[in-house]
């Protein structure tokens, strides 16, 4: 198994237009967690997605959203994009039903760059 | 509202060395907490959680529900410990509450 796959890898956008992020999690996997890494800080939350439902949002704007597939893959959209959005977008998936102690596996990142 | 604090942004040891990564946080209700780890060039993941009770790669971890501290140590630093490490707690389900993150450089 890959992991948890994103795509793309990289992204360079201009302010005011819009970005859509992909993830795929692990074979198997139905929840899928997005956060958002600036430099120099941790991962914030942004969304919790469990068998295509929200589960969880953080504390972002509504330029922010995201969605599940049948398939437990998953988007992240964000629209009017601004320079402060420039960030590496993280997926995490897990296995169980959103327990507490579940473990988070997470992707290699999008890292998205607004000029 | 949950938080976080790692107050060492690097710590920088020499091998053999004992290492502590120190890690605080509030939180209202009981707590998990975690300790992830980012190599260089590596995807963030999981070094260990505080119910299991294990160690890995030498490290441990003690909740602390009096200092509200969850702090990582390892007896004798090698060079591969060398990464980042982000101490985390989950609220509601399973989403992670992340510190800022501490830099370990183990020196030859």
């Amino acid at each position: 198994d890959a992991g948890v796959t994103q795509s793309p890898t990289h992204l360079i956008k201009t302010r005011g237009q819009h970005v859509t992020l992909r993830c795929s999690p692990i074979s198997g996997h139905k929840s899928v967690s997005w956060y958002q890494q600036v430099l120099g800080q941790g991962p914030q939350f942004i969304f919790q997605y469990y068998e295509k439902e929200e589960r969880g949002r953080g504390n972002f704007p509504d330029r922010f959203s995201a969605r599940q597939f049948p398939n437990y893959s998953s988007e992240l959209n964000v629209n009017a994009l601004l320079l402060g959005d420039s960030a590496l977008y993280l997926c995490a998936s897990s296995s169980l039903a959103g327990a507490r102690t579940d473990t988070q596996y997470f992707g290699p990142g999008t890292r998205l760059t607004v000029l | 509202a949950q938080r976080v604090t790692q107050p060492e942004k690097l710590l920088s040891v020499f091998k053999g060395a004992p290492v502590e990564l120190k890690c605080n946080y509030s939180y209202s209700g009981s707590p998990e907490l975690f300790w992830y780890v980012q190599y260089s060039r590596q995807r963030l993941q999981l070094l260990l959680r505080h119910i299991s009770r294990e160690s890995i790669k030498g490290f441990t971890a003690d909740l602390n529900k009096g200092e509200t501290s969850f702090h990582l140590k390892k007896p004798f630093a090698q060079e591969e410990d060398s990464a980042m490490y982000y101490c985390a707690l989950t609220s509601g389900y399973s989403t992670l509450t992340f510190g800022k993150g501490t830099m370990l450089l183990v020196s030859p």
